[in-house]
């Protein structure tokens, strides 16, 4: 039972373009909600997080909106470059146990 | 500071082998956890080792097994490799005990190959 699902599976923007990637999941008792990206040969760094009694966080030209009652939430990337070009995880947690992750959203970005 | 360091980067069994994966955790850092990356896959959960001990477990079987020592470095162990056990296996550290535990340090993981 996959219980992140994120989407699109990959996304080709032009350079300052905002890449929209969506995410849902079905346990309610999630409580912290990260982003990670991730580049080739590397392994996944914290972007942004956001907890469930907020609706939006912005960090930089990184914003997750996140909506409750819909159990979705997505990242958003303003003004987006061709360095933002890397694999996107989703993921959500309960407690302090351990993180369910998306599939990835695999992010080009043309100059 | 340093980061969360893993070794070996690479390496290549044969099934039925068995595997050891090392990881040490980034500096003040108590609690390791190990995540299992198939390719195009995102990670998942292993396990969590905090105080020496194993703190919760994912769908994994009894052949994946850990320590963690009292320096907080962590091995993954994996016994009669399977074929479908190639992977990037990952191994992520957090401060438990500051109320920032979900902020997962990554490390860059090593790839196992299992022919």
């Amino acid at each position: 039972q996959q219980q992140v699902k994120q989407s699109p599976q990959s996304l080709i923007v032009q350079k300052g373009g905002i890449p929209i990637i969506n995410c849902a999941y079905e346990n309610t008792a999630f409580d912290y909600f990260p982003w990670y990206q991730q580049f080739p040969g590397k392994g996944p760094a914290l972007l942004i997080a956001i907890r469930p009694d907020v609706s939006e966080k912005k960090e930089g030209r990184f914003t997750i909106s996140f909506n409750k009652s819909a159990k979705q939430f997505s990242l958003h990337i303003m003004d987006s470059q061709p360095g933002d070009s890397a694999t996107y995880f989703c993921a959500a947690s309960k407690d302090i146990l351990d993180l369910i992750f998306g599939k990835g959203t695999k992010l080009s970005v043309k100059p | 500071e340093t980061g969360v360091t893993q070794s070996p980067t690479h390496l290549i069994k044969t099934r039925g082998q068995q595997v050891t994966l090392r990881c040490s955790s980034q500096s003040g850092h108590n609690t390791v956890s190990w995540y299992q990356q198939a390719l195009g896959q995102g990670p998942q959960f292993i396990f969590q080792y905090y105080r020496e001990e194993e703190n919760g477990r994912g769908n994994f079987p009894p052949r994946f097994s850990g320590l963690q020592f009292p320096n907080y470095s962590s091995e993954l162990n994996v016994n009669a490799l399977e074929l479908d056990d190639s992977a990037l296996y990952l191994c992520a550290s957090s401060p438990r005990d500051t109320g920032r535990a979900n902020v997962l340090t990554f490390g860059a993981g090593s790839r196992l190959t299992v022919l």
